[in-house]
């Protein structure tokens, strides 16, 4: 069975752009869930989705957004990029329900670089 | 608001020996459960062990058990024989059973395993 995939692995931007991460899930798994890492701040809880609907969202700005598509697939978008979200972006996917509950499924994350 | 706090930054351990890494957590939550994850370098997050909040037994995998203490708030991540392929960053998580799959994390140990 696939892993979580992510795209791109790498990108820069420069201040004020936007840019667009892509996660497709492991095949099953309806729950997509976006952390922001970070060597200061560590891993922080951007947004989760279910069934195309966010059901949790984690204190970032409104400049971040997220979506999910019926297949599952998740992308998640910040605007007015600023040198403060230069991170990892990790996407991980989950069964999300009884026995499976909170165990994530990582992608290998995109390393976004703002210039 | 849960917190997870990982009071020690970086540990290391000789090979075959045994580690303790520490972790604490502050919720008014009764249901809920507890993770280790383990990042190694430039690969992806995985899973090491899943304790139940409810359940008084502590969780074992293989060479990785934990020490759950409900009452102190307190969730201990036991390596016995340690392996080069130890060596990576290992987070203390939490997710509260109605929290849907906001997971929290600890700000992580560095543990390095010498050989």
């Amino acid at each position: 069975k696939a892993g979580v995939t992510q795209t791109p692995r790498y990108l820069i931007k420069t201040r004020g752009q936007q840019v667009t991460l892509s996660c497709s899930p492991i095949s099953g798994h309806r729950s997509v869930s976006w952390y922001q890492q970070t060597p200061g701040q560590g891993l922080q809880f951007l947004f989760e989705y279910f069934s195309e609907t966010q059901r949790n969202k984690g204190n970032f700005p409104g400049r971040f957004s997220g979506r999910q598509f019926s297949n599952s697939r998740s992308e998640m978008n910040v605007s007015t990029l600023e040198l403060g979200d230069s991170a990892l972006y990790l996407c991980a996917s989950s069964l999300a329900s009884g026995r499976a509950a909170g165990e994530l499924f990582f992608g290998e994350g995109s390393r976004l670089t703002v210039l | 608001a849960q917190t997870v706090t990982q009071s020690q930054p970086e540990m290391s351990v000789q090979e075959a020996e045994t580690v303790t890494l520490s972790c604490t957590y502050d919720t008014s939550e009764n249901n809920y459960y507890l993770f280790w994850y383990k990042q190694p370098p430039s690969r992806q997050m995985i899973l090491v062990i899943r304790q139940e909040a409810y359940k008084q037994q502590n969780a074992t995998e293989n060479r990785f058990s934990v020490n759950f203490q409900k009452a102190a708030k307190s969730f201990s991540l036991k390596i016995s024989d340690s392996q080069l392929g130890d060596t990576a960053m290992y987070f203390c998580a939490f997710l509260d059973s109605g929290g849907y799959q906001k997971v929290t994390f600890g700000t992580g140990t560095k543990l390095q395993v010498i050989p």
